[in-house]
């Protein structure tokens, strides 16, 4: 079935370092990628998301690749803030777009 | 655009009990989703509405488990009998139309089984 892994965390760096927050999936079809982020008591909002191979996601300095034949949609950011430290999820749309599969969630701590 | 709303935020009650949650979708977004998350870990489906017609459920939704969309506006997700295993984030998103692939969450609702 279905499924996404990313890196565990948490991942803690300091301001202004290389961001990298690795995910890849398995899936039926060909599905739509997206990360998403959760800060501190809020809920999932949508970071940035790629619907075919190749295409490249991006927002806030955020960028993900969508990679067909590594079967991956690692997240990257050149340099941190305090204020991105949240919890970052890979998801993937089923090939109906009637759920998305998630996985577990990295942590990001960025210290000043 | 009011954004995806719940209601409560957050819910204690006592093993045994029934609890209801609301999810108020974004307004001209026909589709709609329930999910679950425990601590640490991602969001997982149980069900979702295409206008008031609930076309998929998950394993993960037990018969003590069950949800509404009765005009096809917002949603109601009941438990009855809550158990301690119960207790996590329940998040609720909507999407669009049919074939539209971003889903937007609200802030979810906290239970806390006792």
């Amino acid at each position: 079935g279905d499924s996404v892994t990313q890196m565990e965390g948490p991942v803690t760096l300091s301001e202004e370092a290389f961001l990298t927050i690795n995910c890849t999936y398995t899936a039926t079809g060909y599905p739509s990628l997206f990360w998403y982020v959760q800060y501190p008591g809020e809920g999932l909002q949508l970071l940035l998301k790629a619907t075919k191979a190749d295409d490249k996601g991006s927002n806030k300095g955020f960028e993900a690749t969508y990679r067909k034949e590594t079967t991956s949609f690692h997240l990257e950011k050149g340099s941190v803030q305090v204020s991105d430290s949240a919890v970052y999820f890979c998801a993937l749309s089923s090939y109906n777009f009637n759920k998305f599969y998630f996985g577990s969630g990295t942590k990001l701590n960025v210290k000043p | 655009d009011t954004g995806v709303s719940q209601d409560p935020r957050h819910k204690i009650t006592k093993r045994g009990q029934n609890v209801t949650f609301r999810c108020d979708p974004i307004s001209e977004h026909n589709r709609l989703y329930w999910y679950r998350q425990t601590l640490g870990q991602g969001p997982e489906f149980l069900t979702y509405f295409q206008n008031e017609a609930q076309l998929e459920k998950s394993r993960l939704l037990s018969d003590r488990f069950s949800a509404e969309r009765p005009k096809g506006s917002f949603s109601t997700l009941e438990i009855q009998r809550t158990e301690q295993g119960d207790s996590a984030m329940y998040l609720c998103a909507s999407s669009l139309r049919q074939g539209s692939d971003t889903q937007y969450f609200g802030p979810g609702t906290r239970l806390t089984v006792l």
